[in-house]
């Protein structure tokens, strides 16, 4: 079965330094997509970065990036300049072949001033 | 992206009562639609995935007697929690699956459920 494992249940940054939310993962596919998604107190859902498996390149998205390692079945997000406005719990997310997405269990982020 | 809607955002009812909550999917239509359930300081649990014109596929341990779901179109799905008791109290939401291609979900904004 598909799992996603996230270890860090929370962490804290100072504004406008750089922090790393840890994923890993586990699938039998190929061919597959990570996401990563950030729920602020609002709760919605809001998609951060997309990584598709068979691009080496890491996806980046403004101050997201990520640094995704196939073998080691790893895709970490690296959040540099953190704002409070990412105060907020990130999900690490893979979808199985019907879009069925798996979520690790999150990493509450702390941003302080 | 694209958008998902849900209606209600927080409902309270009765023990007993049935509640409706839909989720509609507003500038492109979904074959698929997940619903999920979601504690404090928990991550999302598939609860079931909802296909246009066919049954509900629910996971392992979902009561789908408890859990109506509907999908009758393809931007509509609905989920019916009947004879709620306060255990189902919790956080609903509603995701809508985009292309193959894609991989991703888009998500509403969910509904929170006070059973009283």
């Amino acid at each position: 079965a598909q799992t996603v494992t996230q270890s860090q249940p929370e962490m804290s940054v100072q504004e406008a330094e750089t922090v790393t939310l840890s994923c890993t993962y586990d699938t039998s596919e190929n061919n597959y997509y990570l996401f990563w998604y950030k729920q602020p107190p609002s709760r919605q859902m809001i998609l951060v970065i997309r990584q598709e498996a068979y691009k080496q390149q890491n996806a980046t998205e403004n101050r997201f990036s990520v640094n995704f390692q196939k073998a080691a079945k790893s895709f970490s997000l690296k959040i540099s300049d953190s704002q409070l406005g990412d105060t907020a719990m990130y999900f690490c997310a893979s979808p199985l072949y019907n879009n069925d997405m798996r979520f690790g269990a999150g990493t509450r982020l702390t941003v302080k001033p | 992206g694209a958008v998902v809607s849900q209606h209600p955002s927080r409902v309270i009812c009765k023990s007993g009562t049935s509640v409706k909550i839909e989720c509609r999917s507003l500038d492109f239509q979904a074959t698929t639609m997940f619903w999920y359930r979601q504690f404090p300081k928990k991550s999302l649990m598939l609860m079931a995935t909802s296909n246009e014109g066919s049954k509900a596929t629910y996971e392992q341990g979902v009561e789908k007697d408890k859990f109506l779901i509907n999908h009758a179109s393809l931007t509509l799905s609905t989920l019916t929690v009947t004879s709620a008791h306060p255990e189902d109290s919790s956080f609903y939401i509603c995701s809508a699956g985009a292309s193959v291609n894609w991989g991703g979900q888009f998500f509403g904004p969910g509904t929170r459920l006070t059973v009283l």
